[in-house]
């Protein structure tokens, strides 16, 4: 099935240390993006790609890190400059550049202990 | 400063009613409008867009109206159904590309049987 897959659903890190979040779709989609849901909020974006070796900064991008090696990979880092990293986080795809309709995973829950 | 504003945070309708989900934008210059749902435990699917050139986009069950003067769009959902039970995110945008939409919190509807 084509689809978009995060992992891990839950992650907990202590303060202080970095931890991937991983992204991997099989939909051909060439362009991936990365949001963070917090209760009361809207989804806001972190980074988004369009092509390999490309990426480009959301609106709340600053503790965050991404790589786009692969077409089908767009794994996020949580850096410990992160203030608040304790959130939902999903990752999305869609074809056509950045128009179209978004494709998402289920999310992974990150809580800082 | 939510741009885009879902102030009703759930919504419980009778099966076969009619589901209103209100969604409010401060925004003048957002032209691009769509609707995600949401069930638990998966991403967000795409339900209906609207382009500001129009004030009202129907898919089946569902219809979107868009008020550009009040800023303010509904989407209609007749006649309810026990599957439309989830989460709905309104959101919206200047142009249609992706990285540019500004999402609101979410609504849960639930419909009773």
């Amino acid at each position: 099935d084509g689809g978009i897959t995060q992992s891990p659903k839950y992650l907990f890190r202590k303060e202080g240390q970095n931890v991937t979040l991983s992204c991997e779709q099989n939909l051909n989609h060439d362009a991936m993006y990365w949001y963070r849901q917090d209760p009361g909020q809207g989804l806001r974006l972190i980074y988004y790609s369009q092509i390999v070796n490309d990426f480009q900064k959301g609106d709340i991008a600053e503790g965050y890190s991404v790589s786009r090696e692969k077409k089908e990979s767009f794994p996020l880092t949580v850096t410990s400059a992160q203030k608040n990293p304790t959130a939902f986080y999903l990752c999305a795809s869609s074809t056509g550049g950045y128009t179209g309709e978004l494709f998402f995973g289920e999310g992974s829950r990150l809580t800082v202990l | 400063d939510q741009q885009v504003k879902q102030n009703s945070p759930s919504l419980s309708v009778q099966e076969g009613r009619i589901s209103i989900l209100n969604c409010d934008y401060t925004n003048s210059m957002f032209d691009y409008f769509l609707w995600y749902k949401k069930y638990p435990a998966e991403g967000p699917t795409f339900l209906i867009s609207i382009s500001s050139i129009k004030d009202k986009n129907e898919d089946g069950r569902f219809t979107v109206f868009l008020n550009k003067s009040a800023k303010h769009l509904s989407l209609h959902i007749v006649p309810s159904q026990p599957g439309d039970s989830a989460v709905y995110f309104c959101a919206g945008s200047i142009g249609d590309s992706n990285y540019q939409l500004i999402w609101g919190a979410g609504t849960k509807l639930i419909i009773k049987p």
